[in-house]
């Protein structure tokens, strides 16, 4: 375990629906990245957020947000979900920028 | 656009044997080389990580990198029925956030 927590496990949504996932960062780290990882793919960087600013970003659009709050913890925010969200949402957590991540258990989306 | 490329597999090697997992990266300025152990419908877990050219050991895991080859790899001896999981390999980006850059993975089988 990395004490990296996600919450929830999963999750089924509609198109067009907007989902929020959260994320505690293991004790001591203060930067979260979030991964987007479909089926039979290797994650993808979505962004990173250090000392509550986004830091870094992947190729996501826009409808794909996040925040970080004063204990290091996370949220992602994706509005206007499509089909081709589905995927298995990682968080990872490390000591500051350019760290080794740990990742959390995940968070499954479904959207039908 | 960074690329990490892995032999997809699937591999199969029998209990007790050498597996040897491959991984090329495109970024020849790259520094830092991960390699995580992901569990089908589970998250990705640092198993080893390399900064110099060389190899690193650490129990039945040893990393191998290359850098003018543009190229690392994973040897796990004496395979065993547990280490049946995919393999990713990644590398760091070298601005901005830092993150990672996966390659698909890696399918290892160990037959007993």
């Amino acid at each position: 375990e990395t004490g990296v927590t996600q919450s929830p496990t999963h999750l089924i949504k509609t198109r067009g629906q907007q989902v929020t996932l959260r994320c505690s960062s293991q004790s001591g780290h203060n930067t979260v990245s979030w991964y987007q990882q479909a089926l039979g793919q290797g994650p993808q960087f979505i962004f990173q957020y250090y000392r509550e600013e986004e830091n870094g970003r992947g190729n996501f659009p826009p409808r794909f947000s996040g925040l970080q709050f004063p204990n290091y913890s996370s949220e992602l925010n994706v509005n206007a979900l499509e089909l081709d969200d589905s995927a298995l949402y990682l968080c990872a957590s490390s000591f500051s920028t350019g760290e080794k991540l740990f990742f959390g258990s995940g968070t499954q989306l479904s959207v039908l | 656009q960074k690329e990490v490329e892995q032999n997809s597999g699937p591999l199969s090697v029998p209990e007790g044997a050498i597996a040897s997992l491959n991984c090329t990266y495109s970024d020849r300025g790259s520094q830092s080389f991960f390699w995580y152990r992901q569990y089908s419908g589970k998250s990705p877990e640092l198993i080893m990580f390399i900064y110099s050219n060389g190899d690193k050991e650490d129990g039945r895991f040893t990393a191998q990198l290359n850098k003018a080859s543009q190229y690392v790899s994973l040897l796990i001896r004496d395979s065993q029925p547990s280490d049946s999981a995919t393999y990713l390999c990644a590398v760091m980006g070298l601005t901005g956030a830092n993150n990672l850059f996966f390659g698909t993975g890696t399918r290892l089988t160990v037959i007993p």
